[in-house]
């Protein structure tokens, strides 16, 4: 199976911030890297597929770059809302696996 | 739009069984497939398998094979997820979530349904 490590685990910034999660895959994935973002009790919602394509009306401060084995997801300017878990998700092979997900907390 | 509406909780005993359903409206069934994703109390994301709509193929995750059962309705535009012998520590929220263009990954989410395992 391919393991997908996240890092940081946590991290507290403040509105305004720009902010960088990273995603490493244990093998090459290609491009077929998603990003995810869940608030609490509530399900997640897509932001990002292929690495770098913003899923449809996700905000522009979002955006996602990478390849191979490694991945970011950077919110260029955060805003209230952003505060939430994220997680990153590889597709190209099953079992499709998901990061243990980046807890972004308001400093 | 796309709307993937699931079944409301259940309460279930150790040993027994349970199916979720998941309604989907909004686009042509059948051109999809299906993720399962749960996600059990203060812990991250757990991919369970998938299914295609167009002819029932499955994936599952080997943490589950032998208890899970994936299905699809294309007559009523529903994914089933059925698990069997369940324990404790399945005790979670059970997703959905829609594939795109056969792009493994959950472009769209239903609500979630909680299960829960307890005698």
């Amino acid at each position: 199976d391919i393991q997908m490590t996240q890092s940081p685990s946590s991290l507290s910034a403040s509105v305004g911030d720009r902010v960088t999660i990273t995603c490493r895959a244990s093998q090459v994935i290609n491009t077929y890297l998603a990003w995810f973002q869940q608030k609490p009790g509530k399900a997640p919602k897509s932001l990002i597929y292929g690495t770098s394509t913003l899923q449809v009306g996700v905000s522009s401060r979002f955006s996602g770059s990478g390849s191979e084995t490694d991945f970011t997801l950077t919110i260029s300017s955060l805003q209230p809302e952003d505060f939430a878990t994220y997680y990153c998700q590889q597709y190209k092979t099953f079992p499709v696996t998901f990061g243990q997900g980046t807890r972004l907390d308001i400093k | 739009q796309v709307q993937l509406v699931q079944s409301a909780a259940e309460v279930k005993e150790p040993g027994a069984s349970v199916k979720v359903s998941c309604k989907a409206s909004g686009f042509t069934f059948n051109y999809y497939g299906f993720l399962w994703v749960r996600q059990a109390p203060g812990q991250g994301l757990e991919w369970m398998g998938w299914i295609s709509a167009l002819n029932g193929n499955t994936h599952y995750a080997q943490k589950f094979e032998g208890r899970v059962i994936m299905t699809t309705d294309t007559s009523t535009s529903t994914a089933y997820l059925e698990l069997r012998s369940l324990r404790s520590d399945d005790t979670a929220v059970y997703y959905c979530a829609r594939d795109k263009a056969g792009y493994k990954y959950g472009s769209d989410w239903g609500q979630g349904t909680l299960v829960t395992v307890s005698s």
